[in-house]
């Protein structure tokens, strides 16, 4: 079993709509969660740390759920721009792993 | 302020062949890592530096040796090409441990033929 999995997708969105998609993890003790964009064929940024409250930037909201080890983002409002691959990143015992990424893709 | 570079952005080699994949940051920036992200696959660590001086194996670190000379640089070297090697390679810095922001640079296409 993998210890970040991620739906690939694509998730096909409508603009303007609202897209939401999760990640599990395996380590119980994790304790860091980030989202990563990654559009095609470029380098990873980071998109927003995910902290244990659920916090939102813009139209972008992030949730973790301890209990059932998962991490959610939800887009409200889906720009063309938003297309991209979206990569959860876990931390845990000093390592940092990546999610295989989850592709969005908003058509007009 | 460039951020992070990663030289070759491609690069073809035949099997058995050597190169170094060179990686620089201008932000000052202790930790500094090396990625390979193959379909399918999220990235995978093969090495990494804490420090000017100082590396570490990841993930993935058969076949390929890193020197850390100078801060602002790493460098990944292959000995002996193989094509299990093809990939994208990423470099990646960050202030502090796994915990801080990686920031990436735009990636090195390898191909093994």
């Amino acid at each position: 079993r993998k210890e970040v999995e991620q739906d690939p997708g694509p998730f096909n969105v409508p603009e303007g709509a609202t897209v939401a998609f999760n990640c599990t993890y395996s380590n119980s003790a994790s304790q860091s969660f980030f989202w990563y964009r990654q559009d095609c064929r470029k380098e990873p940024k980071l998109l927003m740390s995910v902290y244990s409250s659920g916090n939102e930037d813009g139209r972008f909201t992030a949730q973790l759920n301890r209990a059932s080890q998962y991490i959610s983002l939800l887009i409200r409002d889906s720009k063309l721009s938003d297309s991209a691959t979206y990569l959860c990143v876990v931390t845990g015992w000093g390592k940092l792993q990546f999610g295989a990424g989850t592709q969005v893709v908003v058509t007009p | 302020n460039a951020g992070v570079t990663q030289t070759p952005k491609f690069r073809v080699l035949k099997t058995g062949q050597s190169m170094t994949l060179l990686c620089a940051q201008d932000m000052n920036h202790e930790y500094m890592y090396w990625y390979r992200q193959d379909p399918g696959m999220g990235l995978r660590l093969i090495h990494y530096s804490v420090g000017e001086g100082t590396t570490a194996k990841g993930e993935v670190p058969d076949g390929y040796n890193v020197s850390r000379l100078k801060k602002q640089n790493f460098l990944l070297g292959l000995e002996s090409a193989a094509p299990s090697q093809t990939s994208v390679y990423f470099c990646a810095s960050s202030y502090g441990a796994v915990q801080e922001t990686q920031y990436f640079g735009p990636g090195t296409r390898l191909l093994v033929l």
